[in-house]
């Protein structure tokens, strides 16, 4: 079957560093992705990784390992407003992306 | 304006009750997505369609069908609502890419209690 596994809440203070995991288990894989969402608003996209090794943008950085089967999302200089519900999703051979329940980030002062 | 645009953004209905979600985007995307989210289970796909003769059910479409008006139209109607379908409705849009791997737009939401 396809799964994603990432940890429901993360905590960190203010100005520090956050990874937040993602695993998954899946036939048919074509990359992954993450997404950003505020307290029920619309997911908006952060990040893909295609291939295996470490994407940046700004404070956000992504990494893949297609033979570990994981990746992760690391996100630099934490802010207040990046307290948020981060997804990881990946496209499969289904044509869709499937999604991951979610990791809720709360940040600290 | 937005891109993508979903009404109502907030509906309370009673059970049986047949209801329509709809949603519109000006991103000229051809492919448009319906997910159900729920508190500590993510966004799980209920219908997608990549043309408007082209369209799949996704993980969880049992309860719900769907309409795809014109490029820019997507539907999602529940013909019989019951008190589990209570949930938050994202639609989705996204331009063709490789499988699985375009990023995709979505809406603001509708929020839909069946009491």
């Amino acid at each position: 079957g396809q799964s994603l596994e990432q940890p429901s809440e993360v905590t960190a203070v203010e100005g520090a560093i956050v990874q937040i995991n993602c695993t998954y288990q899946t036939s048919g894989f074509y990359g992954l992705s993450w997404y950003q969402q505020h307290d029920g608003g619309a997911p908006t996209f952060l990040s893909y990784n295609g291939l295996d090794g470490l994407e940046e943008t700004g404070r956000f950085s992504s990494f893949l390992s297609r033979s570990d089967s994981y990746g992760y999302l690391l996100l630099q200089e934490l802010q207040m407003k990046d307290s948020a519900s981060y997804f990881c999703a990946f496209g499969g051979s289904a044509r869709q992306l499937t999604f991951g329940s979610g990791t809720q980030l709360t940040v600290l002062p | 304006d937005a891109d993508v645009t979903q009404t109502p953004r907030n509906r309370i209905t009673k059970t049986g009750k047949r209801i329509m979600l709809e949603c519109s985007q000006t991103k000229g995307h051809d492919r448009m997505y319906w997910y159900r989210q729920d508190p500590g289970l993510g966004l799980r796909l209920i219908y997608y369609s990549f043309d408007v003769k082209d369209i799949n059910k996704g993980e969880i479409s049992d309860g719900y069908s769907v309409s795809r008006q014109a490029q820019a139209k997507f539907s999602l109607s529940l013909e019989s609502a019951i008190p589990n379908q209570t949930a938050l409705y994202f639609c989705a849009t996204s331009d063709a890419g490789f499988e699985g791997t375009d990023t995709q737009y979505f809406g603001p939401g509708t929020r839909l209690t069946v009491l």
